[in-house]
């Protein structure tokens, strides 16, 4: 079974709209990390925001918020007043425990957005 | 602040023809990983050291080699390269191997087997 799963290959907004991108996951570790990253057509890796999986509130960073719902395995990122930047390849990630007290990180496929204006 | 630092940037090989990436970290980080990225993939995890001087394999580790040489640097090599090893290879680094642990990306370096 697939760890995370974005189910959206490609997603289209308008400028200055609100999106929402999806990611749910499959873990049984009670204690686990959930990361949106970012990867716009230059190619570099962008660290977006982080969800804890005991944090109670939804984490947000500026423009962007993690609707985390743990009962669901969901943790979609949602992104306010769509930006002509915006544009790129976002993945959902997740770090959990494993073996010798290491944990790694394992990615989805990731969501191409694209923004027009 | 640099962040995490790669070279080359871009490579051809030839089929059988070895090479090495380099991948340096500036942010006193104690753990390093390789993955590749293919086409409607994700990326993948390679080979991770959780802190200097340990190594393990990941998800994809078959015709690849590390090297922890210091707490700044880690290398990765391909020692016979095949054109299924032709992919966008990314070192990232972390403070430490916790859930809680975001981790940090190079530049990324495109490798082509022919």
């Amino acid at each position: 079974a697939q760890k995370i799963t974005q189910t959206q290959p490609g997603m289209f907004v308008q400028e200055k709209e609100a999106v929402t991108l999806d990611c749910t996951y499959d873990t049984s570790d009670p204690s686990y990390g959930l990361f949106w990253y970012k990867q716009p057509s230059s190619g570099e890796m962008i660290f977006l925001i982080y969800q804890g999986s005991y944090d109670q509130q939804n984490a947000t960073e500026g423009r962007y918020s993690l609707n985390f719902q743990k009962a669901r395995k969901s943790a979609n990122l949602v992104i306010s007043a769509s930006q002509l930047g915006d544009s790129a390849m976002y993945f959902c990630a997740m770090r959990e425990n494993a073996e010798g007290g290491y944990s790694t990180l394992t990615f989805g496929k990731g969501t191409m957005l694209l923004v027009s204006p | 602040n640099a962040g995490v630092t790669q070279t080359p940037k871009f490579q051809v090989l030839k089929t059988g023809q070895s090479m090495t990436l380099q991948c340096a970290q500036d942010m006193n980080h104690n753990s390093m990983y390789w993955y590749r990225q293919d086409p409607g993939m994700g990326l993948r995890l390679i080979y991770y050291s959780a802190s200097e001087g340990t190594t393990d394999k990941g998800e994809v580790p078959n015709g690849y080699n590390v090297s922890r040489l210091n707490k700044r640097e880690f290398s990765l090599r391909l020692e016979s390269a095949a054109p299924s090893q032709t992919s966008v290879y990314f070192c990232a680094s972390s403070v430490g191997t916790s859930v809680i642990h975001e981790q940090y990306f190079g530049p990324g370096t495109r490798l082509t087997v022919t």
